[in-house]
């Protein structure tokens, strides 16, 4: 079942610029994580944040979680042509092993 | 470096054909999941194993079986293929439960059922 979704689906920007990304999810948490998805490819994991975490960085990354509105955010600084993919929130689900990912936000960083 | 590697990156198959899409993964990890992954619908987990010959369903199990007879390699089987299942297949592995540790994916197999 689907509990992360993201917010905006589709962001472009140029080079130079940070992407703000937003995730959404219903029910509690012990952690959420940040994958990035190359077109055609496999997931990569970025970050993983906990329930009482505030804050995470991660080189030009920027994670932030605030459990009072289900809400998590992905910064990513000083964009690069490179970053155009899609990313994706993750919460581990009801059965502790299996993850619930999000619909994803399809970056694309222009030059 | 956690590898997971799955058989094969395009699959082409007709329609009620037996299909295996194979994962293995190199690092010891005891779980190992299977997702599809459809535009618009975002990753769907379809079966997975926390440990050897333990399988659990996931969100969208029908239509499909799995095994795991090693630790290693965790197999997807369509019995009978339909042009419904026509999709991107990710394999995946963790280390033990997703509330500590996060999941390594394999790199797809871009299935095509005809």
């Amino acid at each position: 079942s689907q509990q992360g979704e993201e917010d905006p689906q589709a962001l472009s920007i140029q080079e130079g610029e940070n992407a703000t990304m937003n995730c959404s999810y219903k029910t509690s948490i012990n952690n959420l994580q940040w994958y990035r998805q190359n077109s055609g490819r496999g997931l990569v994991h970025l970050i993983l944040i906990r329930s009482n975490e505030r804050e995470k960085h991660s080189g030009r990354l920027r994670v932030t979680l605030d459990t009072s509105k289900k809400s998590s955010s992905l910064l990513i600084t000083a964009s690069r042509a490179a970053d155009t993919a899609s990313y994706f929130c993750a919460t581990d689900g009801s059965s502790g092993y299996a993850l619930n990912f999000g619909k994803g936000t399809s970056l694309l960083v222009t030059p | 470096d956690v590898k997971v590697t799955q058989s094969s990156r395009y699959l082409v198959k007709r329609t009620g054909e037996k299909v295996f899409l194979e994962c293995v993964q190199d690092m010891d990890h005891e779980n190992m999941f299977w997702y599809r992954q459809d535009p618009g619908l975002g990753l769907r987990l379809i079966y997975f194993s926390y440990d050897v010959k333990m399988k659990e369903k996931g969100d969208i199990p029908e239509g499909y079986s799995v095994s795991r007879e090693k630790k290693e390699r965790f197999s997807l089987i369509l019995e009978s293929a339909s042009t419904n299942q026509t999709s991107m297949y990710l394999c995946a592995s963790s280390f033990t439960r997703v509330t500590k540790y996060e999941q390594y994916f394999g790199p797809g197999t871009r299935l095509t059922v005809t």
